[in-house]
């Protein structure tokens, strides 16, 4: 399965505008690209994915390469409560219920 | 219902307790997982299961048991283990191929100590 590649930590300021990288340079043509986040003491939480095009939802926006080789998750107005980890991975569209494998994550730190 | 609802959400087990986790859904998904959570890592999947029946195991110790009754619940079954598997196990389910459109809800976890 595809890996991804996240950097360990960001920070943002508050009401600001966040943008979390991930590389995944091995993706197939059949995997879609996912985002999770990880609130302390809870599962993950899905917040968006994508396949080609760049796509937006009430959480967030994904921007995916033309090549498809890395994606950004965007967070337009960074709160508080968007402190957490968070997790791009791949999901082959093409199996039953297969497998993805999860990175290290980026952990997201806001100030006030 | 758009939950996956894990109990119990805490247990302590010594090494030679037999216990058991329980995962259940009510969204119609065909697919879930365990996963295993050790603090400040990513969770690590264990067992997928599609249609009820196992199709992934990624190479777990036999003290994990797994069973899916039906499409709605999940368990794990753990017997003998080591103060090592203390982590949070988290369940998940999800839609299967072909709707690629398919993300996973996860549960909220169990968080295990083994003593």
């Amino acid at each position: 399965d595809a890996k991804t590649t996240q950097p360990n930590s960001m920070e943002s300021n508050e009401e600001e505008p966040v943008h979390l990288p991930c590389n995944h340079s091995t993706i197939s043509g059949t995997d879609y690209i996912h985002w999770y986040r990880q609130l302390p003491s809870q599962g993950p939480e899905y917040v968006i994915h994508g396949l080609t095009s760049n796509v937006n939802n009430r959480m967030a926006s994904l921007a995916i390469a033309e090549d498809r080789k890395s994606s950004t998750l965007i967070l337009h107005r960074a709160t508080l409560r968007d402190a957490a980890v968070y997790y791009c991975i791949l999901r082959d569209y093409n199996t039953n219920a297969g497998k993805s494998t999860f990175g290290d994550g980026t952990t997201l730190t806001v100030k006030p | 219902d758009t939950e996956v609802t894990q109990t119990p959400k805490h247990l302590v087990m010594g090494m030679t307790n037999k216990k058991s986790l329980k995962c259940e859904q009510h969204m119609g998904h065909r697919a879930m997982y365990w996963y295993k959570q050790k603090a400040k890592k990513p969770p690590e999947l264990m067992f997928v299961y599609s249609y009820e029946k196992l199709s992934i195991n990624e190479s777990v110790p036999s003290r994990f048991s797994p069973e899916c009754p039906n499409s709605s619940l999940l368990n794990l079954h753990l017997h003998a283990l080591q103060p090592e598997d203390s982590a949070l196990y988290l369940c998940a389910s999800s839609q299967t191929h072909p709707q690629g459109n398919y993300g996973y809800t996860f549960g909220s976890g169990t968080r295990l100590t083994v003593v």
